[in-house]
């Protein structure tokens, strides 16, 4: 099956610096989304997106499709940031595979 | 904005006994799913459901594990006869064309 791999693993960084978090593939994907897992456990959609560029606010992220990889940029960071990133693919079949995820700590 | 939700928020059960976890998609959607996290580790598919009838099952989905969509609304998971090792927590998500799935809040499953 498709291979997801996710880093850094882990990110500590202080209120207000920015982050890029990235995601590898290792097959064409249909579906790709960016979740962020609170405290709380529960996963908030972040971004639907298989190819291009999106922003939302403080976050964007660019999928290369043809190059296997996405990235997930924070700006600004907030200790709300904190949590749990995990990347998601769908590469033909129906449920998603999701990588390990990138833990990140924001210190006020 | 719709959402998923999922009852109840946390379960705790004995080891042996069945186990219904239940979520309600989002009204118009057509694809659902259950996924599962055992704690510290990554989300896991189990199962997808369309059009009334499963369509696609991991390794994870064994015998044990049952879905069904009762009615126009609830989609449920059936575990017949829980396992310590079944213990994480179980999202539902659901999908109007199969791309972007919408994650519920997921149901904490505690086996003892």
């Amino acid at each position: 099956g498709i291979q997801v791999e996710q880093s850094p693993p882990d990110l500590i960084l202080q209120e207000g610096a920015n982050s890029t978090l990235r995601c590898n593939f290792s097959d064409s994907v249909n579906n790709l989304q960016w979740f962020h897992q609170n405290p709380w456990g529960q996963l908030i959609n972040l971004f639907y997106i298989p190819s291009g560029t999106k922003q939302n606010g403080r976050l964007s992220a660019t999928t290369v499709a043809t190059e296997r990889y996405s990235l997930l940029y924070i700006s600004s960071s907030q200790t709300t940031d904190s949590g749990v990133y995990f990347c998601a693919v769908e590469g033909g079949a129906d449920g998603l595979t999701f990588g390990k995820g990138t833990h990140l700590i924001i210190q006020p | 904005e719709p959402e998923v939700t999922q009852t109840p928020s946390h379960q705790v059960t004995q080891m042996g006994q069945e186990v219904i976890l239940r979520c309600v998609p989002i009204s118009n959607h057509l694809y659902f799913y259950w996924y599962r996290q055992i704690l510290g580790q990554k989300v896991e598919f189990l199962v997808s459901f369309y059009n009334n009838e499963i369509s696609e099952k991991s390794e994870i989905f064994d015998d044990q594990f049952s879905v069904e969509r009762p009615d126009g609304s609830n989609f449920t998971l059936k575990i017949r006869s829980t396992k310590l090792e079944d213990s994480a927590m179980y999202f539902c998500a659901s999908s109007l064309n199969h791309y972007e799935q919408y994650f519920g809040p997921g149901t904490r499953l505690t086996v003892t």
